[in-house]
C-alpha cells in the first residue's frame, strides 16, 4: 500500500523567513496530494492541494511543488507569520484500490516573532 | 454552514469498558472516514464509507473496533474492551459527492479525545 514520509518532524523559523516541508510517496498510482494544517485542539484543515498533472501551484504565501518522477512533493510558506505555527500534514490518495487518503507523520512548525 | 460534528469531545473510560464515538458529517457528503491520531503522531486510517458500497475496513487495528453508518449519514465508531493503547484522538472526516481521486478534500471534525485509564 501507499506510504508517505514527511520531513522534518519539527521546524523552527524566524518570522518573515520561509519554511519548507518535504514529503515522499511510494505508490506511483497516487495522483492527488493535499496539505492540511492542524491547530491545537482542532481537526486538520485543507490549505492547498495539487494534482498529478500539475507541477506547481501557488496560493498567496503558500506554494506546493510536485515531482512525479522522483515521487516528491513539497510545501513552501513564504513570509512566515506567528499564526502559521501549527502542525502540517502532507497526504496522498488515488482512485484505484480504494479512496483512503494516506497521511505523513506531520511537521510541527514554530514561527518565532 | 455546519461542519463535521463529533461527540463527545472528550471521553475518559476505564480499561475493559466499551465506548461509542459519534460523527455527524456535513449534510450531503457521501463519503465518511475515521482516522486515529495518537499523541504527537500522524493520522492513521481506520475505516471509510462511500454511499451504499461496502466499507473499507482495512485500517481497523483489531476486531475490538467496528463502525457503522446509518442511513448514509451519522456514523458510530465502537471500541469494545478498551485498552490503554486505544487512548488517542479519533477524527472523523467527510467528502462531498462527485468525489474523484483528484478532487477529494477531507473536511474534518475536531475529534474525540479518548483516554483509557
Amino acid at each position: 500500500g501507499e506510504n508517505v514520509e514527511q520531513h522534518p518532524s519539527t521546524l523552527s523559523v524566524q518570522e518573515g523567513d520561509s519554511a519548507v516541508i518535504k514529503c515522499t510517496y511510494s505508490d506511483s498510482a497516487s495522483n492527488y496530494f493535499p496539505w492540511y494544517k492542524q491547530e491545537l485542539g482542532k481537526g486538520p484543515q485543507l490549505i492547498i492541494d495539487i494534482r498529478s498533472n500539475v507541477g506547481e501551484k501557488k496560493d498567496q504565501r503558500i506554494a506546493v511543488t510536485l515531482n512525479k518522477t522522483a515521487k516528491h512533493f513539497s510545501l513552501h510558506i513564504t513570509e512566515t507569520q506567528p499564526e502559521d505555527s501549527a502542525v502540517y500534514f502532507c497526504a496522498a490518495s488515488k482512485r484505484t484500490g480504494g479512496f483512503k487518503t494516506i497521511f505523513g507523520a506531520g511537521t510541527r512548525l514554530f514561527v518565532k516573532a | 454552514g455546519a461542519g463535521v460534528s463529533q461527540s463527545p469531545s472528550n471521553k475518559v473510560t476505564e480499561k475493559g469498558k466499551d465506548v461509542e464515538l459519534r460523527c455527524d458529517p456535513i449534510s450531503g457528503h457521501t463519503a465518511l472516514y475515521w482516522y486515529r491520531q495518537s499523541l504527537g503522531q500522524g493520522l492513521e486510517f481506520l475505516i471509510y464509507f462511500q454511499g451504499n458500497s461496502a466499507p473499507d475496513k482495512s485500517g481497523l487495528p483489531s476486531d475490538r473496533f467496528s463502525a457503522e453508518r446509518t442511513g448514509g449519514s451519522v456514523s458510530t465508531l465502537t471500541i469494545q474492551r478498551t485498552q490503554q493503547e486505544d487512548s488517542a484522538v479519533y477524527l472523523c472526516a467527510s467528502s462531498p459527492p462527485g468525489w474523484t481521486a483528484d478532487n477529494s478534500p477531507l473536511h474534518f471534525g475536531n475529534g474525540t479525545r479518548l483516554t483509557v485509564t
